[in-house]
């Protein structure tokens, strides 16, 4: 079953923070988030294990709330080049832990 | 350079036609994806395979095939019978799969465009 993602869409001004959320109603193995600008391929953010294990890399940091089924990703002190659609993947042992993914989080970040 | 090489870029299909779209790696992956996106949506798994002659389908494998006859290429064809094949299809290979100790991220392709006409 594919993940909720919220909000659907954000709008910030360049050097605000945002927050966006991943629930799923399945108990997760780990979260996938990545972020595509329009009409290109998705780049990797940040993989999140079952565990507390993280990887990932630039300034973005996440959590994985594992008894909400629950992930949200942190952007701080955002900037133009945050721009874009972000999406959550999530593994389970139901999807044959391969990944479902959300339907994004549009994020627009002004100058 | 490393990476994932999809072509065509953009393709025009008549209804009734198969087509094929080439995705070539030369990351030394073992795991190679294809996936659809529509509009608005999120990724959706067509096919994946995680070893030389092995394929498994995903959520929306009907109307479409594919093979792995080699660790660098997983051509996808849509066939005739995929009723509302246009969409945007991507390519992703990660070196050990997307879960336990050994996920790692995709690395995707740039993409392939099809629209029938």
């Amino acid at each position: 079953q594919q993940p909720v993602q919220s909000p659907q869409a954000v709008i910030l001004r360049e050097g605000e923070d945002a927050v966006i959320n991943c629930s799923s109603s399945k108990a997760l193995y780990s979260v996938h988030w990545y972020r595509q600008k329009h009409g290109e391929a998705p780049v990797f953010l940040m993989i999140l294990l079952k565990g507390g294990e993280q990887k990932g890399h630039e300034k973005i940091s996440a959590s994985f709330n594992e008894k909400k089924q629950q992930s949200s990703l942190y952007l701080t002190a955002s900037q133009l080049s945050y721009s874009g659609t972000y999406f959550c993947g999530t593994a389970t042992p139901d999807s044959n832990y391969q990944l479902i993914w959300g339907a994004g989080t549009k994020l627009i970040i002004k100058p | 350079d490393g990476g994932i090489t999809q072509s065509p870029k953009y393709l025009f299909r008549k209804e009734g036609q198969n087509v094929t779209l080439s995705c070539e790696q030369n990351l030394n992956h073992d795991a190679m994806y294809w996936y659809r996106q529509d509009p608005g949506q999120g990724l959706r798994l067509i096919y994946y395979s995680q070893i030389v002659n092995d394929f498994q389908k995903g959520d929306i494998a009907e109307g479409y095939s594919v093979s792995r006859e080699k660790k660098e290429s997983f051509p996808l064809t849509v066939t005739s019978a995929q009723k509302n094949p246009t969409a945007f299809y991507l390519c992703a290979s990660s070196p050990g799969g997307t879960s336990g100790s050994f996920a790692g991220e995709l690395f995707f392709g740039e993409g392939s465009r099809l629209t029938v006409l």
